[in-house]
């Protein structure tokens, strides 16, 4: 079964400071996909990225990267020069295919960052 | 991305009523799922919706607690019946884009708060 760890229930910044949320997952399937989710305070779940299990090639957009390690089971997500409007839940998420060919995602508990000016 | 739309965005409800959930898509799509977010929590997939079948539901989730309609590509409803304070949670809609050769990535609508006195 597919199980995704955000060990890191609540971290608190000040602007400007990197920081950097850690996934840990699980499973035993040989392709899956990461994602990344942002929640604001406002609750809508907002996409940030997806991630295949046949690329390891790390992504920066912006003020944004991520960094996949398949060795570790990791897909950590940093933030550069965090800003107030950062602060939102974060949920780290994995899918694999199931039955009928969708890819439903399981996700972790969430990340709460907050990000003081 | 597809545009989802959610309402009502927030409701405060007696024990014992019922309220439905409307989710508007602005394309057509095949799956449509709902989630259920309870405070503090993570995401926790309630049912999967098809058009032109019935909903299949989760683990832990029924349908005569949580009736579900797909009466067409671009629709569905959710409704909580019976509702007790257990019930207040974020409910959220979403959709299924396929991307890429595999896989598919799932977006949000902005969820509904439901409070339940």
């Amino acid at each position: 079964a597919q199980k995704v760890t955000q060990a890191q229930t609540e971290i608190s910044v000040v602007e400007k400071e990197d920081v950097t949320l850690d996934c840990v997952y699980e499973t035993r399937d040989t392709t899956y996909y990461l994602f990344w989710y942002k929640q604001p305070p406002s609750g809508e779940l907002v996409f940030l990225i997806r991630r295949n299990s046949f690329d390891e090639q790390n992504e920066i957009s912006g003020r944004y990267s991520w960094n996949f390690q398949k060795s570790t089971s990791s897909f950590n997500f940093t933030i550069t020069a965090s800003q107030v409007v950062d602060s939102a839940v974060y949920f780290c998420a994995l899918s694999e295919a199931r039955s009928g060919g969708s890819y439903i995602p399981t996700f972790g508990r969430g990340t709460s960052l907050i990000v003081h000016p | 991305s597809a545009v989802i739309s959610q309402k009502p965005s927030r409701d405060i409800c007696q024990r014992g009523t019922s309220l439905t959930i409307q989710c508007q898509v602005d394309s057509q799509v095949t799956m449509m799922f709902w989630y259920r977010q309870q405070p503090g929590q993570s995401l926790t997939l309630i049912a999967t919706a098809n058009q032109g079948s019935e909903a299949t539901y989760e683990s832990g989730f029924v349908i005569d607690k949580f009736p579900i309609s797909r009466p067409n590509l671009t629709f569905s409803t959710l409704t909580v019946s019976n509702m007790s304070p257990e019930d207040s949670s974020i409910y959220l809609c979403s959709v299924e884009e396929r991307s890429g050769a595999q896989g598919s990535i799932q977006y949000f609508g902005a969820g509904t708060r439901l409070s339940v006195l």
